[in-house]
């Protein structure tokens, strides 16, 4: 089952516009994170943001987690055309040799 | 470093028969995990092995077995394959230092297209 649901599921914005995208979450996490795949290929580790951290920021990435709605967002702002591709959010539970449980994926279109 | 490679990268099997996946981590990384992607169902994950044990079993029939080596690479056999296996089959490695978060890092996958 999915741990980690992703909103929306596909998203088109113009680039140079800011891309803001959600997930939400059911159990007690220690850390979420986010993931890119561009098509038919593996998936690339973006950001990492741990429990008792409220936002992260990398490069372009900003990403926040709030653990009492169980949810989380990651901006990308200015989007370039080399940003299609899907996202996906990424939970590592509480509890030992827990696993990443990942969700849907949004899919990213940015056109140029 | 190289990274995570998976072979072989794309593959066609009819029903009834078997296929065996192949994946070697990082050099240094002892943690192998496999996931089956499809557009219907996302990322499910199927396996972990750390040090030759399997840790870690997702929701997944008998027909799915793995195994890991002692120089960490790591095999996936999926038996008696149905149509429903078609998928794209990610293999990841985690170095899992002590208190290290469980951060992945992906191979380009194995397509696979059963008939």
């Amino acid at each position: 089952s999915q741990q980690g649901e992703e909103d929306p599921q596909a998203l088109s914005i113009q680039e140079g516009e800011n891309a803001t995208m959600n997930c939400s979450y059911k159990t007690s996490i220690n850390n979420l994170q986010w993931y890119r795949q561009n098509s038919g290929r593996g998936l690339v580790h973006l950001i990492l943001i741990r429990s008792n951290e409220r936002e992260k920021h990398s490069g372009r990435l900003r990403v926040t987690l709030d653990t009492s709605k169980k949810s989380s967002s990651l901006l990308i702002t200015a989007s370039r055309a080399a940003d299609t591709a899907s996202y996906f959010c990424a939970t590592d539970a509480s509890g030992a040799n827990s696993k990443l449980t990942f969700g849907k994926g949004i899919t990213l279109s940015v056109r140029p | 470093k190289a990274g995570v490679t998976q072979t072989p990268r794309y593959l066609i099997k009819t029903r009834g028969q078997q296929v065996t996946l192949s994946c070697s981590p990082i050099s240094g990384h002892r943690s192998v995990s496999w996931y089956q992607q499809t557009p219907g169902q996302g990322l499910q994950f199927l396996f972990e092995y750390f040090s030759e044990t399997q840790r870690n079993k997702g929701n997944f029939p008998g027909r799915f077995s793995g195994r890991q080596f002692s120089n960490s690479r790591s095999e996936m056999n999926v038996s008696t394959l149905e149509l429903g296996d078609s998928a794209l089959y990610l293999c990841a490695s985690n170095r899992l230092g002590a208190g290290g978060a469980n951060v992945l890092t992906f191979g380009a996958g194995s397509r696979l297209t059963v008939l």
